[in-house]
């Protein structure tokens, strides 16, 4: 069974500081790592995906790929109350279809 | 902007009904998908489907079956809905780019009663 576990959380960082969100995945024939934000009540929305290792920045967020460890991480600069929501892990294997296996989510609170 | 929409954003069904719930997608992507969400279990894969009326089962295909009849549309079938089926359903497509990026619709809650 391939698996993505994630810290369910949740996790409360002061507006203005660094949330940083891990994921371990277990498919070591995974290539593509996803981040997806969900608010409460809607449908997960796509933040960010890194293929290869080492760092991709995109404005606030920043994703962190370690193939060898396993670990995938998302780190929000600078994070405001509007960033409170599930953050999504997905991993695929790149053999069926495009199908992703999604980590639980962790939920990030960020308090003015 | 890739753009998923689903028929309905509520539903409420009785016991035994049959329940249809439409996906539809423009941006000519080839693999669709339906999941269903409930609290502490998750994004589970029902069936996802790689090209007109071709399917494959997920993790928790039973009591569900679908349709793919036109490459922008995915059909998802309940066939007598039963109360364990209340649940959020979110439809996603992807291109078959490599890439998989999955692009969700806005969701059904639908509850069975």
């Amino acid at each position: 069974q391939k698996e993505v576990e994630q810290n369910s959380g949740p996790l409360s960082v002061p507006e203005g500081a660094i949330a940083s969100l891990n994921c371990t995945y277990s498919d070591r024939g995974s290539q593509s790592f996803f981040w997806y934000r969900q608010y409460s009540g809607k449908s997960p929305e796509l933040i960010m995906f890194i293929y290869s290792n080492g760092d991709k920045e995109d404005g606030r967020f920043t994703a962190q790929l370690n193939k060898a460890s396993q670990y995938v991480s998302l780190l929000i600069r600078d994070s405001q109350p509007s960033d409170s929501a599930t953050y999504l892990c997905a991993v695929n294997s790149g053999t069926s279809y495009g199908k992703l296996t999604f980590g639980q989510g962790t939920i990030l609170t960020v308090h003015p | 902007d890739v753009k998923v929409t689903q028929s309905s954003r509520y539903l409420v069904k009785r016991t035994g009904e049959k329940v249809f719930l439409e996906c539809v997608q423009d941006m000519d992507h080839e693999n669709m998908f339906w999941y269903r969400q409930d609290p502490g279990l998750g994004l589970r894969l029902i069936y996802f489907s790689y090209d007109v009326k071709m399917k494959e089962k997920g993790d928790i295909p039973e009591g569900y079956s679908v349709s793919r009849e036109k490459k922008e549309r995915f059909s998802l079938i309940l066939e007598s809905a039963s109360t364990n089926q209340t649940s959020m359903y979110l439809c996603a497509s992807s291109l078959t780019d490599g890439t998989d990026t999955q692009y969700f619709g806005p969701g059904t809650r639908l509850t069975v009663l």
